[in-house]
């Protein structure tokens, strides 16, 4: 069954800091993966998503991520961290049609 | 372009109650999908609806069931409720069977269930 892992239930930076979220997959054949960002109070957001097309993924709000199918991750990074980046931030995988399936969450706290 | 609604958006009932809740996709969307995230958890996958048929199932028993209409709005029925109900329950809207595995899951701002 797809796995979905995600190292650190809190990752504290400072503003203007790198921002590093790990996650891992685990699979035999390379999932489907995608980020989202959930606020307080509200729903999942997408913030990018894998399909193979390109293993370094652009997505909103100046987030990126990096598929390495030889270390099975999908690790998330900013450059620069911004006050409003504080939120719980979810990894998931999907193999074809199948379910998506979620990591545990990384909560990001930023402090000023 | 109104994104994925959810209601109520909170509800508190009793163990051995039953409740119902709502979602309408985003506009042109055919396919719902409903996760149960507990507190400090990653949703968990529930079912999915397309076409008025339940096409996919997580690990929930037959307490939870659901409903699509043929404007492809859907309700999430959970019957005989436990404590270990309590929880966030998100729906999510996509075009997955005809947009392809990789077509976006837009989510609503769910729906907050206390069991109590």
């Amino acid at each position: 069954a797809q796995s979905v892992t995600q190292l650190g239930s809190h990752v504290s930076v400072s503003e203007g800091a790198l921002v590093l979220l790990r996650c891992n997959y685990s699979s035999s054949v390379p999932p489907y993966l995608f980020w989202y960002v959930q606020y307080p109070n509200q729903g999942l957001q997408l913030l990018l998503k894998y399909t193979s097309a390109a293993t370094l993924v652009k997505g909103i709000n100046g987030f990126e991520a990096e598929f390495k199918k030889s270390e099975t991750s999908f690790h998330l990074t900013k450059p620069s961290a911004h006050m409003s980046d504080a939120a719980e931030y979810f990894c998931a995988a999907r193999r074809g049609f199948q379910k998506l399936v979620f990591g545990t969450g990384t909560r990001l706290l930023v402090s000023p | 372009d109104a994104g994925v609604t959810q209601s109520p958006t909170h509800l508190i009932k009793t163990r051995g109650q039953q409740v119902t809740l709502r979602c309408s996709p985003k506009s042109g969307h055919d396919t719902v999908s409903w996760y149960q995230q507990a507190l400090g958890q990653g949703p968990q996958f529930i079912f999915q609806y397309y076409e008025e048929e339940e096409r996919q199932r997580g690990n929930f028993p037959d307490r939870f069931s659901g409903h699509q209409f043929p404007n492809y709005s859907s309700e999430l029925n959970v019957n005989a409720l436990l404590l270990g109900d309590s929880a966030l329950y998100l729906c999510a809207s996509s075009l997955s069977l005809s947009g392809g595995p990789t077509d976006t899951q837009y989510f609503g701002p769910g729906t907050r269930l206390t069991v109590l």
